[in-house]
């Protein structure tokens, strides 16, 4: 089966740095995402890792270890609107599809 | 910038009721995807559909639920009869390409069944 976990809530401050956790234990890994989720919004895309390393966007960047099924996002110079789920997804190779599988995500609260 | 759009945003259902959920997925986009997410729930897969028909579905994807392509640029999902359990937000979602490439999510149609 697919079991992905993450922290459930999180809080940091405004301008701090914060690392979300994700670890996985899936069969036919092909790639992790970080989706952003508002309240009662869609989730948004942030980032993709395929490979093991690090992958910087701006302020955001995500890291992957395929051997220790893990992923951390990190969000630097946080602002308040930063507050949001943040969902790990697994990319799951199918036999002719590429669905994605969520975890609970992780609700982070930035304070000022 | 394109955008995957869904109609409606919310639809309230008698149990029982059928319904159709409407996307119209982003236009060079070949591969589609619904989703779903119980209040407080984590996002779960329902079906993905590649050149008119479905690639792969999840336990979720009962008989109850099928999906269409009835045109050129719309992607149903229509459940038959609506149980309470159903409600739920919707979410449809495009790629462009079946790996290597983001899927882009819709805005969400809120289904609540009474």
């Amino acid at each position: 089966g697919q079991n992905i976990d993450q922290p459930t809530e999180m809080t940091a401050t405004e301008g701090a740095i914060v690392q979300i956790n994700c670890t996985y234990q899936t069969s036919g890994f092909n790639g992790l995402f970080w989706y952003q989720q508002h309240a009662g919004e869609a989730p948004t895309f942030l980032s993709y890792n395929v490979l093991d390393g690090l992958e910087e966007k701006g302020r955001f960047s995500s890291f992957l270890s395929r051997s220790k099924g893990y992923s951390y996002l990190l969000l630097k110079e946080l602002q308040m609107k930063d507050s949001a789920s943040y969902l790990c997804a697994v990319r799951i190779a199918g036999a002719g599809s590429y669905q994605l599988t969520f975890g609970k995500g992780t609700k982070l609260s930035v304070i000022p | 910038e394109p955008e995957v759009t869904q109609t409606p945003s919310h639809q309230v259902t008698q149990m029982g009721q059928e319904v159709i959920l409407r996307c119209v997925p982003i236009s060079n986009h070949l591969y589609f995807y619904w989703y779903r997410q119980i209040l407080g729930q984590k996002v779960e897969f329902l079906v993905s559909f590649y050149n008119n028909e479905i690639s792969e579905k999840s336990e979720i994807f009962d008989d109850q639920f099928s999906v269409e392509r009835p045109d050129g640029s719309n992607f149903t999902l229509k459940i038959r009869s609506t149980k309470l359990e159903d409600s739920a937000m919707y979410f449809c979602a495009s790629s462009e390409f079946e790996e290597g490439n983001e899927q882009f999510f819709g805005p969400g149609t809120r289904l609540t069944v009474l």
